[in-house]
């Protein structure tokens, strides 16, 4: 049974803080790792994704993968209101491209 | 680039009767998804197309849903007869094939 697990929060963090968003996955075989943001009532989109051990940075927002612990974290420096979503961990099974998501865990970022 | 359609966007019916979803993939899109995402949780997969074939429809409810790909460009939803526990998000996403998804705006189902 594939499963990718999430805090659902929510997760609050003051204007320009640090977000630490976590996800931890059952399947070692998982070679593909990806972060969606969806926005209420909106359909997911993707922001990140990473493929290899260690951090990738695209913008504010850096990717961070450990697959000897199996868990995917997503950064997000300098948070702003506008960052205020849903954040689904998504992470395809060894050999297939079909994610399997998380729940989500939901971010507020408060002025 | 036109992003993936879907409609109706909303759609409310009693529990029994029948719906259908329609969704028109980003064109030159082999492949195409539809999901299921119940509030609060995140989107399962109920159907994975390959231009017109089925690819994966493990966790489709066969009894009482069903969805085609005809011509291997739109596709259609249907549940016959709907359950209150069917009311859902539905996204169709599409993406080329072995890369990343795009979603479309999603249709809300509410059966009463």
């Amino acid at each position: 049974q594939k499963e990718v697990e999430q805090n659902s929060g929510p997760l609050s963090v003051p204007e320009g803080a640090i977000a630490s968003l976590n996800c931890t996955y059952s399947d070692r075989g998982s070679q593909s790792f990806f972060w969606y943001r969806q926005y209420s009532g909106k359909s997911p989109e993707l922001i990140m994704s990473i493929y290899s051990n260690g951090d990738k940075e695209d913008g504010r927002f850096t990717a961070q993968l450990n697959k000897a612990s199996q868990y995917v974290s997503l950064l997000i420096r300098d948070s702003q209101p506008s960052d205020s979503a849903t954040y689904l961990c998504a992470i395809p099974s060894g050999g297939s491209y079909i994610p399997t998501f998380g729940r989500g865990t939901s971010l507020i970022v408060h002025p | 680039e036109a992003g993936v359609a879907q409609s109706p966007r909303y759609k409310i019916i009693e529990k029994r009767q029948s719906v259908a979803f329609w969704c028109n993939p980003i064109s030159g899109h082999a492949t195409l998804y539809w999901y299921q995402q119940i509030l609060g949780q995140g989107p399962k997969l109920l159907i994975q197309f390959q231009n017109n074939g089925v690819v994966d429809d493990s966790q489709l409810p066969k009894d009482r849903f069903s969805a085609e790909r005809l011509k291997g460009v739109d596709s259609t939803l249907k549940i016959q007869p709907a359950k209150l526990e069917d009311s859902a998000v539905y996204l169709c996403a599409s993406s080329p094939p072995a890369d990343t998804q795009y979603f479309g705006p999603g249709t809300r189902l509410t059966v009463l």
